[in-house]
């Protein structure tokens, strides 16, 4: 069964940084570019970044590009995304989705996600 | 543009046809994608690619494209379809983006 487990979401101060893992387990993760999505209270979804199978290629949404950095670790089939400079604006929940294909240039489908970690960034 | 317009609400009576509609110039090059989100829970994909189902979503569940305009349809929809939908669909340069989310009510 395909799982997707994300946690590192906590409340945090404006400007502060926060790592958020995303530990994948029933299938080849190397195999397929990962994402994330966030989805501010109330709101609609909204694609943050995308990574490739080997981890080499990297893709951001504008408004985080410079301040979040996604990464993975193939062995520990594990997804990271490193958030910088944090803003009111990032508050959110984000989601894990697993992609179809090995590269984002291929495919935008998100077949799988994960069930969510909440983001709070508030003084 | 990246932009995706979605009608902010539909309903439909119980067991009538409704179609959801997704526009965006991306669509004349890339398909859409479409998912389901119920209240509190993550987006479930539901349409892919040309008109795929993953596994496991009923057959009342259809997609199609024409120019700009990209729908979902479901064809005899139930309660349990009550849920917000969202289209997505990506540029050429590897960014993705999500229309606004249409809220489905179901009478």
């Amino acid at each position: 069964e395909v799982q997707l487990l994300e946690s590192g979401g906590r409340l945090v101060q404006p400007g502060g940084s926060l790592r958020l893992s995303c530990a994948a387990s029933g299938f080849i993760f190397s195999n397929y570019a990962m994402s994330w999505v966030r989805q501010a209270p109330g709101k609609g979804l909204e694609w943050v970044s995308v990574i490739n199978g080997g981890g080499e290629e990297t893709y951001y949404e504008d408004s985080v590009k410079g301040r979040f950095s996604l990464s993975r670790d193939n062995a520990k089939n594990t997804l990271y995304l490193q958030m910088n400079g944090l803003r009111a604006e990032d508050t959110a929940v984000y989601y894990c989705a697993k992609g179809r294909l090995w590269s984002p240039l291929q495919d935008d489908i998100f077949d799988m996600w994960g069930h969510g970690t909440m983001v709070s960034v508030s003084s | 543009s990246s932009e995706l317009t979605q009608d902010p609400a539909v309903s439909v009576a119980l067991g009538q046809t409704v179609r959801i509609t997704c526009q965006g110039n991306s669509l004349r090059i890339y398909s859409a994608s479409w998912y389901q989100q119920k209240p509190g829970q993550a987006p479930v994909l539901v349409i892919y690619g040309k008109n795929s189902r993953p596994s496991g979503i009923p057959d009342r569940f259809s997609g199609s494209t024409s120019g700009t305009t990209a729908s979902l349809t479901i064809t005899g929809a139930q309660a349990e379809d009550e849920a917000d939908y969202y289209c997505n669909s990506r540029d050429g340069s590897g960014k993705r983006f999500f229309g606004g989310g249409t809220k489905l009510t179901v009478l």
